[in-house]
């Protein structure tokens, strides 16, 4: 079946330092993935997504690129803040019900 | 434009009780879908509804039952709460053709 692998956090990181969050997919056709954010006490919320191989998605800073041969979408930014402290889950869809299949979970800690 | 909210946020319950968690949403989404999030597992799906008057099982479906009797409204219902069941739920809601699922702040849950 379809499956998502994040790298296990916390990861912890001093402000500005490069962010690289690991996710690959295991999935029998070309499902959408995304990465959502979840900032402590809330709900979450789509962070970037691609639809195809290839696609970069952008958002906040934050970038991910489709990658269909190595089957991974790894969430990068290049100069993290504090604020950027939060929860970030990968996840793909490959269903006509718009179902999601998610990661774990990695938490990112930033240092001032 | 409230999105998607949930109540109650938080409830206490003892072994045995039952309770009902609503959730709404105002963009006329036809998806609607109940998650618990327990610590190092991600999301887990319980139950869905692809639109009004209608509802499928998840992943873990078993001790709960739902509710789509208006289109805006989806209930999460336990009938006899289990310590296993202590949890954070998420309500989320999509449209039709949409892949970005909207959530609601969530409501935490604990069964003593």
């Amino acid at each position: 079946g379809n499956s998502v692998t994040q790298m296990e956090g916390p990861v912890t990181l001093s402000e500005e330092a490069f962010l690289t969050i690991n996710c690959t997919y295991t999935a029998t056709g070309y499902p959408s993935l995304f990465w959502y954010v979840q900032y402590p006490g809330e709900g979450l919320q789509l962070l970037l997504k691609a639809t195809k191989a290839d696609d970069k998605g952008s958002n906040k800073g934050f970038e991910a690129t489709y990658r269909k041969e190595t089957t991974s979408f790894h969430l990068e930014k290049g100069s993290v803040q504090v604020s950027d402290s939060a929860v970030y889950f990968c996840a793909l869809s490959e269903d006509s019900n718009y179902q999601l299949i998610w990661g774990a979970g990695t938490k990112l800690i930033i240092k001032p | 434009n409230a999105g998607v909210t949930q109540t109650p946020k938080f409830r206490v319950l003892k072994t045995g009780q039952s309770m009902t968690l609503l959730c709404a949403q105002d963009m006329n989404h036809e998806y609607m879908y109940w998650y618990r999030q327990d610590p190092g597992m991600g999301l887990r799906l319980i139950h869905y509804s692809v639109g009004e008057g209608t509802t499928a099982k998840g992943e873990v479906p078993d001790g709960y039952n739902v509710s789509r009797l208006k289109k805006q409204n989806f209930l999460l219902g336990l009938e006899s709460a289990a310590p296993s069941q202590t949890s954070v739920y998420f309500c989320a809601s999509t449209r039709t053709g949409g892949s970005e699922q909207y959530f609601g702040p969530g409501t935490r849950l604990t069964v003593t």
